[in-house]
């Protein structure tokens, strides 16, 4: 039982380059989150899931599109990167009133 | 909207207690607490629902007042352990919390 699996764990981008977060989940949660940690701002909630192709925008959507083709697979994909989407990215899944399972995260540089 | 947490950072020595809390402007339905040490993911310590719960599990436990909008985590007799950062998500009507900008908590021996 692997939990939630994020890949890559760290990636450098250049400015407009865009790329795919990867998140997988062998738990069988109905409920996947990505969020983004900034230093002093807490966990931020990009995009979120309640089940196999239902997604809806979080808190800070801008720049970023997520798909849930299955109820394992949760991916980010990062359009054109810029450097304020330098960040921590944590995956997450819950099956609805339970607690949240973070994956490891991402650490992602854009320059 | 971010749940505000208060305070934003507490120093202890081992045995000694804290509280964190968190409020919300809008109506809550479900809050989440987690603890998350430096360089690793959040951990999920508990979640309180709506109806005005206590829930706790050894010497952490949590309250939910519903109509104040608030939660606190009460951290009893604390340990070397407990260090971390502390975060409160809260849901107004669903189980997808959103979450405030932590509590640092640092336990001295």
């Amino acid at each position: 039982n692997a939990g939630v699996t994020q890949t890559p764990k760290f990636q450098v981008l250049k400015t407009g380059q865009s790329m795919t977060l990867q998140c997988a989940q062998d738990m069988n949660h109905e409920y996947m989150s990505w969020y983004r940690q900034d230093p002093g701002m807490g966990l931020r909630l990009i995009h979120y899931s309640v089940g196999a192709g239902i997604t809806d925008q979080g808190e800070v959507p801008n720049g970023y599109n997520v798909s849930r083709s299955t109820t394992e697979d949760f991916p980010l994909r990062l359009l054109s990167a810029a450097p304020s989407q330098t960040s921590v990215y944590f995956c997450a899944s819950s099956p609805t009133d339970r607690g949240y399972t973070f994956g490891s995260g991402t650490r992602l540089t854009v320059v | 909207q971010q749940p505000v947490q208060s305070p934003q950072a507490v120093i202890l020595r081992e045995g000694e207690d804290a509280v964190i809390n968190c409020s919300s402007s809008k109506a809550l339905y479900s809050v989440h607490w987690y603890r998350q040490k430096h360089g690793e993911a959040p951990v999920f310590l508990m979640i309180l629902l709506k109806g005005g719960e206590q829930k706790g599990h050894d010497k952490i436990s949590a309250s939910f007042n519903e109509k104040k909008q608030q939660s606190s985590l009460y951290l009893t007799a604390s340990q070397l352990s407990y260090s971390g950062t502390y975060f409160c998500g809260t849901s107004g009507g669903s189980y997808i919390p959103t979450f405030g900008r932590g509590t640092s908590l640092i336990v001295h021996p």
